[in-house]
């Protein structure tokens, strides 16, 4: 029973299209998350909502838009994708957005190639 | 907002040797504190965390940080590693904006 689930795990794509990477958590937390990985390991927060809201954007083209429908998914759709998108994208769940000793769980990761 | 550092990016050493990881922060206030590890092709998963009490914290898999104030450091330590500990180890921050900042990690390898 994965507790926060991503896909797809791999997305091999061309330069220009539009992809979708889908994140669902079942641990009743109210609070998700983005982060991008780069080739160097590095990680790098984009977006969180808490309860459907954004409340942490930061500064990432505008061609990722974070979607949460309700506060057990947050999807991210990348428009016009870039050869530098390239990267393994985790999404991360934690309980209260204001609890600040609520670890974060995470995905398996998708490993986004831009050709 | 809060930063992390972590030297010595790689680490190479052999089964049963010790291992200690540095990580400072910067920033003035209270912080959470948290390592998590990934295991080659895998996602990230808690290996210990610090909000309060004891500066001495373990983990899983035998792993253990200090906490030191002063210092404003967060090491994490294995007395003796086997060859399933080689993984990447991220140190992270949790401070009073809630964010968590990540350090950019140690890639640990364990050669048998």
């Amino acid at each position: 029973d994965t507790a926060v689930s991503q896909t797809p795990k791999y997305l091999v794509t061309q330069m220009g299209n539009d992809k979708s990477i889908k994140c669902e958590q079942n641990l009743g937390h109210d609070t998700m998350y983005w982060y991008k990985q780069d080739s160097k390991k590095f990680l790098k927060i984009m977006f969180s909502y808490n309860n459907k809201e954004l409340i942490i954007n930061e500064t990432v083209p505008n061609r990722f838009s974070p979607k949460s429908p309700d506060k057990a998914h947050l999807n991210l759709h990348i428009n016009s994708l870039e050869l530098g998108d390239s990267a393994v994208y985790f999404c991360a769940s934690s309980l209260g957005q204001g609890a600040r000793n609520s670890p974060l769980h995470f995905g398996n990761g998708t490993r986004l190639t831009v050709t | 907002a809060q930063s992390v550092s972590q030297h010595n990016h790689h680490v190479i050493l052999s089964e049963a040797a010790s291992l200690e990881l540095g990580c400072n922060y910067s920033y003035g206030g209270t912080v959470n504190l948290f390592w998590y590890v990934q295991y080659p092709g895998q996602h990230l998963q808690l290996l210990l965390k610090y909000f309060s009490g004891d500066p001495l914290v373990k983990g899983i898999k035998g792993f253990e940080a200090e906490f030191i104030k002063s210092k404003f450091s967060f090491n994490l330590r294995k007395p003796s590693v086997q060859w399933s500990d080689t993984a990447e180890y991220f140190c992270a921050v949790k401070g009073g904006n809630n964010r968590l900042a990540f350090g950019k990690g140690n890639q640990v390898v364990v050669i048998p």
